[in-house]
């Protein structure tokens, strides 16, 4: 059975400072995607990485992808309120059309 | 709005009532799948569908659920029979055609909550 685990499960901050969430796995995935989530929405694809050692950045957030493609990160640089949310990685497998979500970890950035 | 579409937003049954979500792919998405969230938990895979064909049902319960999605209309997921363990969100999500990268675009999810 494959397994994300996401960690920390809750994170609160205050504004400015800088956070990373993991995202690991004993097994390889093909793709790995992280969502956010706001309360009573549906999770918002942030990006997709697909190559090990894969770095993306979208503006104040940067994405990495392991070299072994089971594990990846999130770090948010000078957080701001409206990061606040649920973040969810989730791993797609080549033979399989499902994805594999993550545990979450819950973001609460204070003003 | 371009977006995958989802109705309705917020769903009451009682028990042992029918319960019927729909949602409707972006456009040009020809693939949809079906996700369940308990309250405080992840996202679990339920049903994977193109059109007219169910492709991977391995995350659905065996008795009481059923999903369609038919050549003409939105697809469709069906609780018959509903039970207090079926209140959750159910999000549904859609993606272009089978791709490598499994990238999936979802709804804003139906809140079922069963009385």
């Amino acid at each position: 059975t494959q397994l994300l685990e996401q960690s920390p499960q809750f994170l609160s901050i205050q504004e400015g400072e800088n956070l990373t969430v993991y995202c690991n796995s004993s097994s390889v995935f093909s793709s790995l995607q992280w969502y956010r989530q706001e309360p009573g929405e549906g999770p918002v694809l942030l990006v997709t990485v697909v190559t090990g050692g894969e770095v993306k950045k979208l503006k104040r957030l940067t994405f990495q992808f392991g070299d072994a493609r089971k594990d990846s990160s999130l770090h948010i640089t000078a957080a701001q309120p409206g990061d606040t949310g649920l973040y969810l990685c989730a791993g797609g497998a080549r033979n399989t059309d499902k994805l594999i979500f993550g545990t979450g970890t819950r973001l609460q950035v204070f003003p | 709005n371009a977006g995958v579409m989802q109705n309705p937003r917020h769903l009451v049954r009682r028990r042992g009532q029918e319960a019927r979500l729909r949602c409707s792919p972006m456009k040009g998405h020809s693939h949809v799948y079906w996700y369940r969230q308990l309250p405080e938990e992840g996202l679990k895979f339920m049903v994977y569908l193109q059109k007219e064909n169910i492709i991977d049902e391995s995350g659905m319960p065996k008795e009481r659920f059923s999903a369609e999605f038919p050549k003409e209309g939105p697809s469709i997921l069906r609780i018959q029979q509903v039970v207090r363990g079926d209140s959750a969100a159910y999000f549904c999500a859609s993606s272009p055609k089978r791709e490598v990268y499994n990238e999936q675009f979802f709804g804003p999810g139906t809140r079922l909550t069963v009385l």
